[in-house]
């Protein structure tokens, strides 16, 4: 238990299809990020958040669109995906976007495009 | 550009001892991150260093050298459970993360 939780675990569909992912964080942290990983490459950061405001957007395509509420919570609204936005998709959070606070993952999204 | 290179993948016996590298070029340096990903599961942060030396946590430590450019992970005792993928990410002088591929860690009885 990392006290990030994300939903779904596993998400298959269709490159018309629209989804969104979830992700809940219960660290009283500031900080939340959404990440792509694909096999055999680096992280890929995608988003950040501090204080609900988002501070990094990392040249993500607009089909890839987040939210954040609150603190707490972030979201990653997909629409129209392409086959190779098949990966996992992290979310993490930390204290502040300091980089050397360490970061808390959640276990991810193993998302699939058909 | 930035880069952090660290083996693709490493095979160790149960019990030994295993050091994977990783070796950095970055714009700057604020820290080095490890974290530990077995397989479907999130990343676990396992050490920061930001002074050159050796830091112990149990069975695991982690050293860096700062003028090299290099950290390693030690894993002593091996057990069947540190199969897993070992990430390394620096802190760069923007304070943002850089990570590494990975290394995946295949331990065999």
């Amino acid at each position: 238990e990392t006290g990030v939780t994300q939903t779904p675990r596993h998400l298959v569909m269709g490159m018309t299809n629209k989804k969104s992912l979830k992700c809940e964080q219960h660290l009283g942290h500031n900080a939340m990020y959404w990440y792509k990983q694909s096999a055999k490459k680096p992280l890929e950061l995608m988003f950040v958040y501090n204080f609900k405001e988002q501070t990094e957007n990392n040249s993500v395509p607009s089909r890839f669109s987040p939210e954040c509420p609150n603190s707490s919570h972030l979201f990653l609204h997909l629409h129209t995906l392409q086959p190779e936005d098949s990966a996992l998709y992290l979310c993490a959070s930390s204290q502040d976007q300091q980089g050397n606070q360490p970061q808390h993952f959640g276990d991810g999204t193993r998302l699939s495009i058909l | 550009g930035q880069n952090i290179d660290q083996p693709t993948e490493m095979t160790a016996t149960e019990g030994a001892i295993v050091q994977i590298n990783c070796t950095y070029q970055t714009s700057g340096f604020n820290g080095l991150f490890w974290y530990q990903q077995h397989a479907g599961e999130a990343p676990t942060f396992l050490s920061y260093n930001v002074l050159d030396g050796l830091e112990e946590k149990g069975r695991f430590s982690s050293f860096l050298s700062r003028s090299k450019g290099y950290s390693y992970l030690l894993l002593k005792e091996l057990q069947m459970k540190d199969s897993a993928s070992y990430l390394c990410a620096v802190v760069d002088s923007n304070y943002q993360l850089i990570w590494g591929a990975g290394t995946k860690l295949i331990i065999k009885p």
